[in-house]
């Protein structure tokens, strides 16, 4: 079974520049997270879709963070523009419901780097 | 709401020694605890779940055992590998929904 894929795996830009990034889920799975992981702590849950719609949204910065899963399967995740404190490991999750009877599978992470 | 807090790390063994982390959760109910370990380069995986207390979780030689009495999910393993050098973190469920994490502890192991 191919677990869930990332790309790019690193990415380095300037302050105020933009950044996307993308996830393909494990197939089938109906929820899919995004994370937001700084040097030293644990993920910090960004958003979260159901199918294409979106559940949790609470903790995105929607001035400058946007996150998009058309057709209920792949998803982008955009910055513009990024700052500094941006930079951190982005990581998609992906399971096939929500809460804690379905373990999440993670995929590698986007690295990103803001200079 | 729900929360988790865990040993700080780094947490250094040498090869073939016991480990324990520690991990104590506050919680409504009895919800499922987890440990995710995040080897390096790569994505959390989950390692092992207990789903009501008194139940142990185990997996590639690790072990927690859900403890009401103690709100705690504490990490073990007997005798550790090179291989086992990760960050390794506590999480349980939030609302219905939501998974949330503890700040991660950074485990080295010394040949």
């Amino acid at each position: 079974e191919a677990g869930v894929a990332q790309s790019p795996r690193y990415k380095i830009i300037e302050k105020r520049q933009s950044v996307a990034f993308w996830c393909n889920p494990i197939s089938g799975h109906a929820t899919l997270y995004w994370y937001q992981q700084i040097l030293g702590q644990g993920p910090k849950l960004l958003i979260q879709f159901q199918n294409n719609g979106v559940v949790d949204d609470s903790q995105l910065p929607k001035d400058r963070f946007s996150a998009e899963r058309l057709k209920g399967v792949d998803s982008t995740l955009k910055i513009q523009p990024a700052k500094l404190e941006d930079s951190a490991v982005y990581l998609c999750a992906s399971s096939l419901g929500s809460g804690g009877a379905y373990p999440q599978y993670f995929g590698p992470g986007t690295r990103l780097t803001v200079l | 709401g729900n929360s988790v807090t865990q040993m700080e790390g780094p947490v250094t063994l040498s090869e073939e020694a016991f480990l324990t982390i520690n991990c104590t959760y506050t919680a409504t109910g009895y919800p499922s605890l987890f440990w995710y370990v995040q080897y390096p380069g790569e994505g959390l995986q989950l390692l092992l779940k207990a789903t009501k207390a008194d139940d142990k979780g185990s997996n590639k030689g690790f072990e927690a055992t859900y403890r009401k009495e103690t709100t705690s999910f504490h990490l073990e393993k007997g005798s550790v590998q090179v291989s086992d050098s990760a960050v390794y973190f506590c999480a349980l469920p939030k609302g219905d929904d939501k998974i949330i994490f503890g700040k991660g502890t950074r485990l080295h192991i010394l040949p």
